[in-house]
């Protein structure tokens, strides 16, 4: 059975702060990262992936990856209140396109 | 960008009847699309796989003569969910590959089986 972790939180973070948010995985072969946001009631939205080691950037989100700990994080950098929704960490299964989701971290930021 | 037209967005039905459920590419063509269910507060399960022209490939422990999914099209995939129970009531998302390595998802449909 391939997993994906995550803590399901609340994650509560004040406003401006910095949100890290976490996942590990149980594939060993995966080579595909995802990280989606869900807004209640709402189908998933791709806010980032990632493929190769290390830290990938994209305006206030920066995802990071290590292959070798099978670990995938999230980083939300001055956090909005917007921003307050289950963030949803997806694996690629290794050798078919398929996704295996964890069961989200809930992200509260406080006004 | 890709999108996936997903509907009904909101359906509810009786005990016993089936609900088709469709998922339209729309600018683009899905050789495989994907089916989930999610639970209220859970994450979303795969429950299947459909290829265009070909069966659909079923998780274990998804009842394949309950949940029919049809691919005729390349752009046309949907899911029928026959004698739905109350059990059944779920929101389900269909998702279709795009490129190289990416997924783009339809908007759900809330289902509630009474």
């Amino acid at each position: 059975q391939k997993e994906v972790e995550q803590n399901s939180g609340p994650l509560s973070v004040p406003e401006g702060a910095i949100a890290s948010l976490n996942c590990t995985y149980s594939d060993r072969g995966s080579q595909s990262f995802f990280w989606y946001r869900q807004y209640s009631g709402k189908s998933p939205e791709l806010i980032m992936s990632i493929y190769s080691n290390g830290d990938k950037e994209d305006g206030r989100f920066t995802a990071q990856l290590n292959k070798a700990s099978q670990y995938v994080s999230l980083l939300i950098r001055d956090s909005q209140p917007s921003d307050s929704a289950t963030y949803l960490c997806a694996v690629e299964q290794a050798g078919r396109r398929a996704l295996t989701f964890g069961s989200g971290t809930r992200l509260q930021v406080q006004p | 960008g890709a999108v996936v037209s997903q509907h009904p967005s909101r359906v509810i039905c009786k005990s016993g009847t089936s609900v088709k459920i469709e998922c339209r590419s729309l600018d683009f063509q899905a050789t495989t699309m994907f089916w989930y269910r999610q639970f209220p507060k859970q994450s979303l399960m795969l429950m299947a796989t459909s290829n265009e022209g070909s069966k659909a490939t079923y998780e274990q422990g998804v009842e394949k003569d309950k949940f029919l999914i049809n691919h005729a099209s390349l752009t046309l995939s949907t899911l029928t969910v026959t004698s739905a129970h109350p059990e059944d009531s779920s929101f389900y998302i269909c998702s279709a590959s795009v490129g190289d390595s990416g997924y783009t998802f339809g908007s759900g449909t809330r289902l509630t089986v009474v």
